[in-house]
């Protein structure tokens, strides 16, 4: 059952444009969403989390948005650049109460910016 | 470098073969992860530990697959007889809370 679906799963945008990756989740326990970007041969890093009280976050040219009635997240990044070519993966945890811990990961979206 | 170490960054074994990773995470964290991510995928948790507590273990993939920290500050998986489905990139991954995970640039194994 994967829980975290994520789209698209690959996206070409030119260099200053604005790709939109999206996220929808099943378990509405989930109470943290992160972004990750992984280059290759690297672990995925860290970009951007929110938690479900808030509607948007912003950090640099990366925002996420967030509906909780509709189970979706998304991430925008404003001002592309060749060098955000990467692999985000959305993701999300149960991090109040007890029960099982660790992320689920949605199967990652490959952007490619050109110049 | 003070980020979450691994140890190999490649390996390369023999279907049938034990092998055994070591993870280093960044010295504050009592939390520890292991994630397995195939190509094209994105990491899939299989357990992890608070200090040297295996609070979750339930989803590793079988039982040729362990894992131990023993005096709550590296770690190691284990994955006995290999084979070539074990194929695949072994993250590691730390934190002090439940948020923020950092993780390291993971052991690639190969099953020939």
């Amino acid at each position: 059952q994967q829980q975290v679906k994520q789209s698209p799963q690959s996206l070409i945008v030119q260099k200053g444009g604005i790709p939109i990756i999206n996220c929808a989740y099943e378990n509405t326990a989930f109470d943290y969403f992160p972004w990750y970007q992984q280059f290759p041969g690297k672990g995925p890093a860290l970009l951007i989390a929110i938690r479900p009280d808030v509607s948007e976050k912003k950090e640099g040219r990366f925002t996420i948005s967030f509906n909780k009635s509709a189970k979706q997240f998304s991430l925008h990044i404003m001002d592309s650049q060749p060098g955000d070519s990467a692999t985000y993966f959305c993701a999300a945890s149960v991090t109040s109460g007890g029960g099982a811990d660790g992320l689920t990961f949605g199967k990652g979206t490959h952007l490619i910016i050109q110049p | 470098d003070t980020g979450v170490s691994q140890d190999p960054r490649h390996k390369i074994t023999k279907r049938g073969q034990n092998v055994t990773f070591r993870c280093d995470p960044i010295s504050e964290h009592n939390r520890l992860y292991w994630y397995r991510q195939t190509l094209g995928q994105g990491p899939e948790f299989l357990t992890y530990f608070q200090n040297e507590a295996q609070l979750e273990k339930s989803r590793l993939l079988s039982d040729r697959f362990s894992a131990e920290r023993p005096k709550g500050s590296f770690s190691t998986l284990e994955i006995q007889r290999t084979e070539q489905g074990d194929s695949a990139m072994y993250l590691c991954a730390s934190n002090q809370n439940r948020e923020k995970l950092f993780f390291g640039s993971g052991t690639q194994l190969s099953v020939l």
